[in-house]
């Protein structure tokens, strides 16, 4: 079974402009969580989408959004780029329904390092 | 308070020894707990998943949960060199498909 992927890998852009990053889960997998890795804030909780429609959020401003398809793919975008924004964007995918076994494990794509100049 | 807190390390140990990782969790409502392991420059990996009191064990690794004491640990058994990395506790709340991460603890393995 193929795992979860994300594009772009590697990405660098501006203060000001703004990012899309997609995330494709392992096959069956209807849940999608995102998050962001900084060296000093560790892992941090963006958003989550189950069925199209996010179910939990994170603390991060308005600016930082989310969406998910009915193919469960999900994309993540953020506005407004600010220095601070620089980090490794995670997607995370797991069944999602309550009830199944093992329905909360993550699993994680690769990420996509986002660099802003 | 953090919702889950690790020591950061680094842990130290030799090679064949048996490194112990710990982690507390502060909301009582926790009922699913995971262990990652994450390798630098790369996206953690799922090593462990444990639900009830007790221990769990999957090779070399051995999950401990006791939620009276809200406390759960990771035992790796003839530590390797290549067991070297960031070690992820992670806690999710029954219902709620929020995973809470700590700041992990690094764990080196000196052959």
């Amino acid at each position: 079974k193929a795992g979860v992927t994300q594009t772009p890998r590697y990405l660098i852009k501006t203060r000001g402009q703004q990012v899309t990053l997609s995330c494709s889960p392992i096959s069956g997998h209807r849940s999608v969580s995102w998050y962001q890795q900084t060296p000093g804030q560790g892992l941090q909780f963006l958003f989550e989408y189950f069925s199209e429609t996010q179910r939990n959020k994170g603390n991060f401003p308005g600016r930082f959004s989310g969406r998910q398809f009915s193919n469960s793919r999900s994309e993540m975008n953020v506005s407004t780029l600010e220095l601070g924004d620089s980090a490794l964007y995670l997607c995370a995918s797991s069944l999602g329904m309550p009830g199944l076994a093992g329905w909360s494990e993550q699993f994680f794509g690769p990420g996509t390092r986002l660099t802003v100049l | 308070q953090k919702e889950v807190e690790q020591n950061s390390g680094p842990l130290s140990v030799p090679e064949g020894a048996i490194a112990s990782l710990n982690c507390t969790y502060s909301d009582r409502g926790s009922q699913s707990f995971f262990w990652y392991r994450q390798y630098s420059g790369k996206s953690p990996e799922l090593i462990m998943s444990i639900y009830s009191n007790g221990d769990k064990e999957d090779g070399r690794f051995t999950a401990q949960l006791n939620k009276a004491s809200q406390y759960v640990s990771l035992l790796i058994r003839d530590s390797q060199p290549s067991d070297s990395a960031t070690y992820l506790c992670a806690v999710n709340i029954r219902g709620y498909q929020k995973v809470t991460f700590g700041t992990g603890t690094k764990l080196q393995v000196i052959p």
